[in-house]
């Protein structure tokens, strides 16, 4: 059984970078079958992708045009975890964040962490 | 992007009774392995999407056998046979054939 546990600050203030952390246990960072994922949801964008990490022979990233050039998803092989960070943030930034797993046999984001709500305040 | 459109936003259903849910996507989803890059997922109140349906009609681990999804292309629809109490919350359906991934806007069902 997969589990995500997420971390980190519930409140950041503009123009500081958000930083969150998802542990994972049940399966590897680096499974070339697994794709690992983050995800807001806000009253005003909805469910929204921010990107994912992958290992295929070597990594990947792909990144949502709405937020390129401000983010970072980062896997840590040694501690099997996966990071976010999102630089510049302003109060639009300010929803609830989660991570997922995409299995490359479901093509569906099967394990969620538990959501972590963000606000961006000064 | 992909965009994904939901039909209804809103839907007030009796238990026992059926409901339909509907996802347009602006291109096909079909690849020609012939497998739709669809899924669908349920949001309750307070807690994480969770996985119902994927490529386009099969059930995840655990899923109940009233819910059913179908559809090719750019059509699919969400089957709920019989509702129950239970089945509240928001229904979302995604793409799942390019980055970025994108969601329909959600479909909140509720009982009457």
């Amino acid at each position: 059984q997969v589990h995500l546990q997420q971390s980190g600050p519930g409140l950041v203030k503009p123009s500081q970078t958000l930083s969150l952390t998802c542990a994972i246990s049940g399966d590897s960072v680096s499974s070339d079958s697994a794709a690992w994922n983050w995800l807001r949801q806000s009253p005003s964008r909805g469910l929204e992708w921010l990107g994912r990490t992958y290992f295929r022979s070597k990594w990947y990233n792909d990144y949502a045009v709405s937020v390129k050039g401000r983010i970072i998803i980062d896997p840590d092989i040694s501690k099997n975890q996966f990071s976010l960070q999102l630089t510049s943030v302003t109060p639009d930034d300010t929803a609830v964040y989660y991570c997922s797993r995409e299995w490359k046999a479901v093509s569906g984001l099967d394990y969620w962490g538990q959501g972590t709500l963000v606000t961006v305040s000064s | 992007d992909i965009v994904m459109t939901q039909s209804p936003l809103s839907l007030p259903v009796t238990p026992g009774e059926p409901a339909s849910i509907s996802c347009r996507s602006s291109q096909s989803l079909r690849q020609s392995t012939g497998y739709n890059y669809l899924a669908w997922y349920l949001q309750k109140p307070g807690q994480s999407p969770k996985l119902l349906i994927y490529l386009g009609s099969n059930r995840a681990s655990g899923v109940p056998d009233r819910f059913s999804g179908s559809g090719s292309g750019t059509d699919f629809t969400l089957k709920i046979s019989r509702v129950e109490a239970e089945d509240v919350g928001i229904y979302y359906c995604m793409q799942a054939l390019q980055a970025p991934r994108t969601f329909g806007q959600g479909t909140k069902l509720e009982i009457k």
